[in-house]
């Protein structure tokens, strides 16, 4: 079965300032794909960035980038230069099985601070 | 890029009644599109997987004569919460994917925040 656990329910981050959220995994699928999906008090959910399991670098977009440690099954979400609009909901989700079913994690709400 | 628009995004009603909740992708073709159900404050848990042109795929638990799903077209797929309860309020949101790789991550409808009375 898949699992994605995220073990922080709320992070605080100074403004300007980078933030790690935690994410790590289980499955015993080769093949997979890690997604970090942002969900502002609105609802909708925004497509961050992507890192699949035979991606021997880290993904990056702007100021995202995924800390990829496939040894430890961990794909941490980095925020650098943290701003006001950050401040949201953030999930960590799988991909497994043909590219279908997407398994996502309790979430982290991440506030940031003036 | 690629749109999944849902409608409606509030729904407030009386109990017993049904509820049908659109999904549309937008400037693509989606062969499967996903339903997902959010309480609050909690993450997202797959309802089904709704496939064009045949019946849907139900996860554990979800009840497929409650939440009925038509996926008639390549760019629609609908929930209907049949008979619904003050239990059945929750956040609902779709999401379809451009299936042209790997790396193509699923694109979300803006949910529909349904409420009964």
């Amino acid at each position: 079965a898949q699992k994605i656990t995220q073990t922080q329910p709320g992070m605080f981050v100074q403004e300007k300032e980078a933030v790690t959220l935690d994410c790590t995994y289980d499955t015993s699928d080769q093949s997979y794909g890690l997604f970090w999906y942002k969900q502002p008090s609105s609802g909708e959910m925004i497509f961050l960035i992507y890192q699949g399991s035979y991606d021997e670098q880290n993904a990056t977009e702007g100021r995202y980038s995924l800390n990829f440690q496939k040894a430890r099954k961990s794909a941490n979400l980095v925020i650098s230069a943290s701003q006001l609009g950050d401040s949201a909901m953030y999930f960590c989700a799988m991909r497994t099985g043909g590219y279908q079913k997407v398994t996502f994690g309790i979430g982290t709400k991440l506030q940031v601070i003036p | 890029g690629a749109v999944v628009s849902q409608h409606p995004s509030w729904v407030i009603c009386k109990s017993g009644t049904s509820v049908k909740i659109e999904c549309r992708s937008l400037d693509f073709q989606a062969t499967t599109m996903f339903w997902y159900r959010q309480f609050p404050k909690q993450s997202l848990m797959l309802m089904a997987t709704s496939n064009e042109g045949s019946k849907a795929t139900y996860e554990q638990g979800v009840e497929k004569d409650k939440f009925l799903i038509n996926h008639a077209s390549l760019t629609l797929s609908t929930l209907t919460v049949t008979s619904a309860h003050p239990e059945d309020s929750s956040f609902y949101i779709c999401s379809a994917r451009v299936w042209t790789g790997e790396r193509q991550p699923q694109h979300f409808g803006d949910g529909t925040r349904l409420s009964i009375l």
